[in-house]
């Protein structure tokens, strides 16, 4: 597609539970972020990964948050055991490096909410 | 923790320039100077980005101090859809965002 598709757009589900989200990058972009965004609150990083080199994971809060993804595909985000502060907007970016020659681009996020 | 600094917030009005301030002293060489901004509920779009010179698109003008210490996001005549959080990073940033500068623009 023409730009970041991110699903599901929104997503509520109860504490305990397991969630994934999914990420549908730019055909072509080897770069791919995740970020989570509490409300009011910044950009908060979460994970990287590149091509097929060993994802950053340096940004995940707990244990219980992973994400994979395959080649320069497709990636998704996993919260285990979800807990009332994981809620927030998921957003991915994705892009091509070197970062400094383009911008990222951003897709429209996963609001999560926990109850 | 990003390497830049921004005001947290700044106010214009409608029709009027808009200068968005950002200190980046321990640019390296290397560094490009990526501005991106969020629009209300949405996920942040790229604006422009530049190294050394000054850059112009159809979104903002890029003014870099010569030292590269510094460099300014101008938009030439804000509009309320214009209002949003506008943030200045590094290609060291390595993605990492700050707070931001958020614009409010009055009518």
């Amino acid at each position: 597609g023409a730009g970041v598709s991110q699903s599901p757009s929104n997503k509520v589900t109860e504490k305990g539970k397991d969630v994934e989200l999914r990420c549908d990058p730019i055909s072509g972009h080897t770069a791919l972020y995740w970020y989570r965004q509490r409300l009011g609150q910044g950009l908060e990083f979460l994970i990287y990964f590149q091509g097929n080199s060993a994802p950053d994971k340096s940004g995940l809060p707990s244990d219980r948050f992973s994400a994979e993804r395959t080649g320069e595909s497709v990636s998704t985000l996993t919260i285990q055991r979800t807990q009332q502060e994981d809620s927030a907007v998921y957003l991915c970016a994705s892009g091509l490096p070197p970062r400094g020659l383009r911008g990222y681009t951003f897709g429209s996020g996963t609001r999560l909410t926990v109850v | 923790d990003a390497k830049t600094t921004q005001p947290n917030s700044m106010e214009s009005n409608e029709e009027e320039p808009v200068h968005l301030p950002c200190n980046h002293s321990t640019i390296s060489g290397t560094d490009y100077i990526h501005w991106y901004r969020q629009l209300p509920s949405q996920g942040p779009e790229y604006v422009i980005h530049g190294l050394t010179s000054n850059v112009n698109n159809r979104m903002a003008s890029l003014a870099i101090a010569e030292d590269r210490k510094s460099s300014t996001l101008i938009l030439h005549r804000a509009t309320l859809r214009d209002a949003a959080v506008y943030y200045c990073i590094l290609s060291s940033d390595d993605m990492r965002f700050g707070a931001g500068t958020r614009l409010t623009v009055k009518p």
